[in-house]
């Protein structure tokens, strides 16, 4: 079956450190993934694109890799900050269908 | 610039009635897609509108329809209210013209059926 999964156990680390979360993915073949940031009560908001044939993207503190051959990517956020505490999402875009399909999420919480 | 706007913000329903969501897309935008998220889950996808028509459709019954209006803006229906509607109705503008496309996600809509 097609699966697309985050960890769903929330993640606490302390201020300054390098946070990393991880979207596996399960008999799909992505275009390209996303990811976004959620606030509670808010609508997601996209923070990175990283296309199939692209290893690593970076924005400023935010790096993401893609690994196809693992079906996998990582994003992080280094030098991390209490305001960068909120729940991130990954969502793939099917290569077929062109459909976007999310992941559940990971809660961050970052400790000052 | 206005972002994605939606309303209304809340909405609490009763079982088997029928509701209408609306969405106004991001200036410049074409293309309008809905989704439902659960407490504690990802968005799921409902269905897409590009030149007034559905061009997808997600793993949603009947129950759920949609239009888009020559503003682009769209409207979501449910029919027959069920309590697993009960969620954070979202809608996402973007441009159908750009290869690779960025979705701007409005506020949402939570709706609450009794």
């Amino acid at each position: 079956s097609q699966k697309i999964e985050q960890n769903s156990e929330a993640l606490n680390i302390q201020e300054g450190k390098t946070a990393t979360l991880t979207c596996n993915y399960t008999n799909y073949s992505p275009a390209y993934l996303q990811w976004y940031r959620q606030d509670p009560g808010r609508g997601p908001v996209f923070l990175l694109l990283i296309r199939e044939n692209e290893k690593e993207k970076r924005k400023e503190r935010l790096k993401v890799t893609f690994d196809t051959t693992l079906k996998q990517s990582l994003f992080h956020i280094t030098a991390s900050q209490p305001a960068d505490s909120a729940t991130y999402l990954c969502a793939l875009v099917d290569s077929g269908t062109y459909k976007y399909i999310f992941g559940t999420g990971t809660r961050l919480k970052v400790l000052a | 610039d206005a972002g994605v706007t939606q309303s209304p913000t809340h909405l609490i329903k009763t079982r088997g009635q029928q509701v209408t969501l609306r969405c106004s897309p991001k200036s410049g935008h074409d293309t309008v897609s809905w989704y439902q998220q659960a407490l504690g889950q990802g968005p799921q996808f409902i269905f897409q509108y590009y030149e007034e028509e559905e061009r997808q459709r997600g793993n949603f019954p009947d129950r759920f329809s949609g239009h888009q209006f020559p503003n682009y803006s769209s409207e979501l229906n449910v029919n027959a209210l069920l309590l697993g509607d009960s969620a954070l109705y979202l809608c996402a503008s973007s441009l159908a013209s750009t290869v690779v496309y960025e979705q701007y996600f409005g506020p949402g809509t939570r709706l609450t059926v009794t």
